[in-house]
């Protein structure tokens, strides 16, 4: 069965450093996700993506933050200049765009601020 | 606005005797729900979906979900509960308006006891 793919699985980056995540999406969808779980708490949507554009953000989703579909497989995020509060779980998902079809998740990348 | 409310953080259950993971929705519109389960360093995976069609909704590895617009309550259940089990449940709503955005509920950790 496809399935979505993440790396890395850890990323530890200094404060003010910038990094990005990657996601491989399944191939025959087109609507891109990352969501967010910071320790102890719920699981986040940051923002969705739609032929090669942002389709709705959170207000999470600030100005550091930013996506891109750099070629036809990857999805990426990256956060410009990361704080200690970035430390979470990142997780990308892909979909079909239909609110009754469900979004398909990677295993996520753990991401550790110092 | 949609959300979720899962009214157990923690389950604990013996091997082999029933689970019941209780989830209660709020949604202006009919509702897309979900439960996904995460297992220790993985990712979210698709249990079960509902999307109007019939209430009682039959997912994999044995789980069942009863959708019930009197109550509000979209509760997991399974008839006799495994060791391979044991993860954390999270219920989810998709508004079905503007919006495919996931919301989650704060996730029920299942203990599974021999």
């Amino acid at each position: 069965e496809p399935e979505v793919t993440q790396t890395p699985s850890h990323q530890v980056t200094q404060m003010g450093q910038e990094v990005i995540l990657r996601c491989v999406p399944i191939s025959n969808h087109l609507y891109f996700y990352w969501y967010r779980q910071i320790l102890g708490q719920k699981v986040e949507f940051l923002v969705s993506f739609y032929n090669n554009e942002i389709s709705e953000k959170s207000e999470i989703f600030d100005d550091q933050f930013s996506v891109e579909r750099p070629d036809g497989s990857n999805f990426t995020l990256k956060i410009r200049s990361t704080k200690l509060e970035d430390s979470a779980m990142y997780f990308c998902a892909s979909g079909l765009g239909s609110v009754d079809q469900p979004q398909h998740f990677g295993d996520g990348t753990r991401l550790s601020i110092l | 606005a949609q959300s979720v409310t899962q009214l157990d953080s923690h389950v604990s259950v013996s091997e082999g005797t029933p689970v019941l993971l209780r989830c209660n929705y709020s949604s202006s519109y009919s509702p897309s729900l979900f439960w996904y389960v995460q297992h220790p360093n993985k990712g979210l995976q698709l249990l079960l979906k509902y999307t109007s069609a019939a209430t009682l909704v039959k997912g994999i590895n044995g789980f069942e979900a009863e959708f019930k617009k009197s109550e509000t309550s979209f509760h997991l259940t399974k008839p006799s509960a495994h060791m391979s089990d044991a993860a954390e449940y999270f219920c989810v709503v998709s508004a079905t308006y503007n919006t495919d955005k996931l919301i989650f509920g704060t996730g029920t950790r299942l203990q599974v006891f021999p």
